[in-house]
């Protein structure tokens, strides 16, 4: 079945660092692809989406690219900020919505 | 425009008593959906409604949770009876379109729920 693989965290980074965080899928078909951010005491947020293959989706100064040969959809940010401390999850929407399992980012000053 | 509603926020229960949870959706919205989120895990999808009809209830544990919808606007999930695992957020969430995978599901600040 379908499925997503996340990098597990914590991550902590120091402010401006560069940041990757990792995600994998297995999916039958064409599923959309997306990064939601969960903030302390908040909501999950969709963060970014792309719906095909080399589909680049942003937002906020982060970026992830579908990429279908290597079946990814890593996360990047080149400078990252202490309001960037949060929760990230990967999904997939193919017969149902697939999350991540998570990865907890903290930057500190 | 007004986000996804849901309530209570908190709720602290001992195991075997019953307990609900009420979501309302952005206004228009077909789709609902409840996950379960177990802390340190992923949001796990429980059930999904195309207005007031079910669409997928595969993982909800259909023993002891049930959730309606009836008037295809808001819905109620209902844990009877809770057991100690089910210490969770529930989130719920609507989606636009029905069945559109491109599309964006908005999500509700959760209830988080404590068996005891």
């Amino acid at each position: 079945g379908d499925s997503v693989t996340q990098m597990e965290g914590p991550v902590t980074l120091s402010e401006e660092a560069f940041l990757t965080i990792n995600c994998t899928y297995t999916a039958t078909g064409y599923p959309s692809l997306f990064w939601y951010v969960q903030y302390p005491g908040e909501g999950l947020q969709l963060l970014l989406k792309a719906t095909k293959a080399d589909d680049k989706g942003s937002n906020k100064g982060f970026e992830a690219t579908y990429r279908k040969e290597t079946t990814s959809f890593h996360l990047e940010k080149g400078s990252v900020q202490v309001s960037d401390s949060a929760v990230y999850f990967c999904a997939l929407s193919g017969n149902q919505f697939y999350f991540g399992t998570g990865t907890s980012l903290t930057v500190i000053p | 425009e007004a986000g996804v509603a849901q309530s209570p926020r908190y709720k602290i229960i001992e195991k075997r008593q019953s307990v609900a949870f009420w979501c309302n959706p952005i206004s228009g919205h077909a789709t609902l959906y409840w996950y379960q989120q177990i802390l340190g895990q992923g949001p796990k999808l429980l059930i999904q409604f195309q207005n007031n009809g079910v669409v997928d209830d595969s993982q909800l544990p259909k023993d002891r949770f049930s959730a309606e919808r009836l008037k295809g606007v808001d819905s109620t999930l209902k844990i009877q009876p809770a057991k100690l695992e089910d210490s969770a957020v529930y989130l719920c969430a609507s989606m636009l379109e029905p069945g559109a995978s491109y599309n964006e599901q908005f999500f509700g600040p959760g209830t988080r729920l404590t068996v005891l």
